[in-house]
């Protein structure tokens, strides 16, 4: 079974939409950590956020906001008016258990295509 | 900043050949990893490394494949028999305890030929 599943594969917008990126994951601990990273053209994988279990507060981050709910094991992420630059492949990870150095489980990722 | 960073961008080998991918990790990190991405799929954890040994690895980590803090900055991946299906991108993370975010290079292309 997958642990984290982003069932988007790819996503096209035009400037200035709003899209919003899916992650579903699944886990039996009750302490994990949700990550985003966006990966650019360039390939390299860049860190946008972590939330852990405890903390379901959501939070907006200039045109970026994430919606975390347990109840339905979602980690959502949000672009507002989203740019040209925002065109990447976006993966979400999950990290198990309460140590701070476990793996991280990497979704399939969604290729978000920003047109101007 | 501070950044991981890998060396080299790009390593071309032919199958069988002994490669070794090299990566710098954040200087005051603990705690380093490797992961794989095949090309247009996920990245797949290989393995984890703490206090000078492997933590974890996955099953693909198998005998062909070792790890290596050489000179307690440098952090290696040696494949020693490349093969076909050992093409990918190899990013190299580095973390620390407190903040549990792991900083990844900007990645080392293998092409198996």
């Amino acid at each position: 079974a997958q642990k984290v599943t982003q069932a988007q594969t790819e996503i096209s917008v035009v400037e200035k939409e709003d899209v919003t990126l899916d992650c579903v994951y699944e886990t039996r601990d009750t302490t994990y950590y949700l990550f985003w990273y966006k990966q650019p053209p360039s390939g390299e994988l860049v860190f946008l956020i972590r939330r852990n279990s405890f903390d379901e507060q959501n939070e907006i981050s200039g045109r970026y906001s994430w919606n975390f709910q347990k109840s339905t094991s979602s980690f959502n992420f949000t672009i507002t008016a989203s740019q040209v630059v925002d065109s990447a492949v976006y993966f979400c990870a999950l990290s198990e258990g309460v140590y701070n150095f476990n793996k991280f489980y990497f979704g399939s990722g969604t290729k978000l295509n920003v047109k101007p | 900043e501070p950044e991981v960073t890998q060396t080299p961008s790009h390593q071309v080998t032919q199958m069988g050949q002994e490669v070794i991918l090299r990566c710098v990790p954040i200087s005051n990190h603990l705690y380093f990893y490797w992961y794989r991405q095949i090309l247009g799929q996920k990245v797949e954890f290989l393995v984890s490394f703490y206090n000078n040994e492997i933590s974890e690895k996955s099953e693909i980590f198998d005998d062909q494949f070792s790890v290596e803090r050489p000179d307690g900055s440098n952090f290696t991946l040696k494949i020693r028999s490349t093969k076909l299906e050992d093409s990918a991108m190899y990013f190299c993370a580095s973390g620390d305890r407190a903040e549990n975010i792991q900083y990844f290079g900007a990645g080392t292309r293998l092409s198996v030929l």
